[in-house]
């Protein structure tokens, strides 16, 4: 069964640093998000993109973030300075149509310290 | 606002009996309804997906919406102890397919 792939799976950074977050997208999906999880809270969207660009972005999604899909394959989300808060478990996602549901992958758990 | 509403549980049910889990949401444009799976640690697993009012029936599995209540709920027959996990009501809303609004989830633990 297709898989949407996440790397790294774990990544703790210090406070202020960048970190980027890899996602590789079900290969003949349109449809690319990124969704963040705060440890015991709710599932929260970040932003979507598709056709090369971000469709929707929510209000966490601030200056700090930034999402690119470099190659055609890869679909990656920087923060460029982290803060404490940012510490979560990241989803990315895809869908080939959203009444369809996402695929989420694995997640990458981001510790910031 | 966009809410979805769930009971955060836990909910408890022995080995065998049927789990229901409720959600509600409060856009009446919203348009399809999903249900995750997420175990501790791990990410969302879509389990089902439901548009027209009624019942959808996957295996031990059934989906039950009603646009007019704004509801949407989530059976699971002969309940496991590998059905304990935190179930998750996603809805999307018709004008903006861009994203889905998560309810933050029901623990259900199933007895052995």
């Amino acid at each position: 069964e297709p898989e949407v792939t996440q790397t790294p799976s774990h990544q703790v950074t210090q406070m202020g640093q960048e970190v980027i977050l890899r996602c590789v997208p079900i290969s003949n999906h349109l449809y690319f998000y990124w969704y963040r999880q705060i440890l015991g809270q709710k599932v929260e969207f970040l932003v979507s993109f598709y056709n090369n660009e971000i469709s929707e972005k929510s209000e966490i999604f601030d200056d700090q973030f930034s999402v690119e899909r470099p190659d055609g394959s890869n679909f990656t989300l920087k923060i460029r300075s982290t803060k404490l808060e940012d510490s979560a478990m990241y989803f990315c996602a895809s869908s080939g149509g959203v009444r369809f549901g996402y695929t989420f992958g694995s997640g990458t758990r981001l510790t910031v310290v | 606002q966009k809410e979805v509403e769930q009971n955060s549980g836990p909910l408890s049910v022995p080995e065998g009996a049927i789990a229901s889990l409720n959600c509600t949401y409060s856009d009446r444009g919203s348009q399809s309804f999903f249900w995750y799976r997420q175990y501790s640690g791990k990410s969302p697993e879509l389990i089902m997906f439901i548009y027209s009012n009624g019942d959808k029936e996957d295996g031990r599995f059934t989906a039950q919406l009603n646009k007019a209540s704004q509801y949407v709920s989530l059976l699971i027959r002969d309940s496991q102890p590998s059905d304990s996990a935190t179930y998750l009501c996603a809805v999307n809303i018709l004008y903006n397919f861009n994203k889905f609004y998560f309810g933050s989830g029901t623990k259900l633990n199933v007895k052995p």
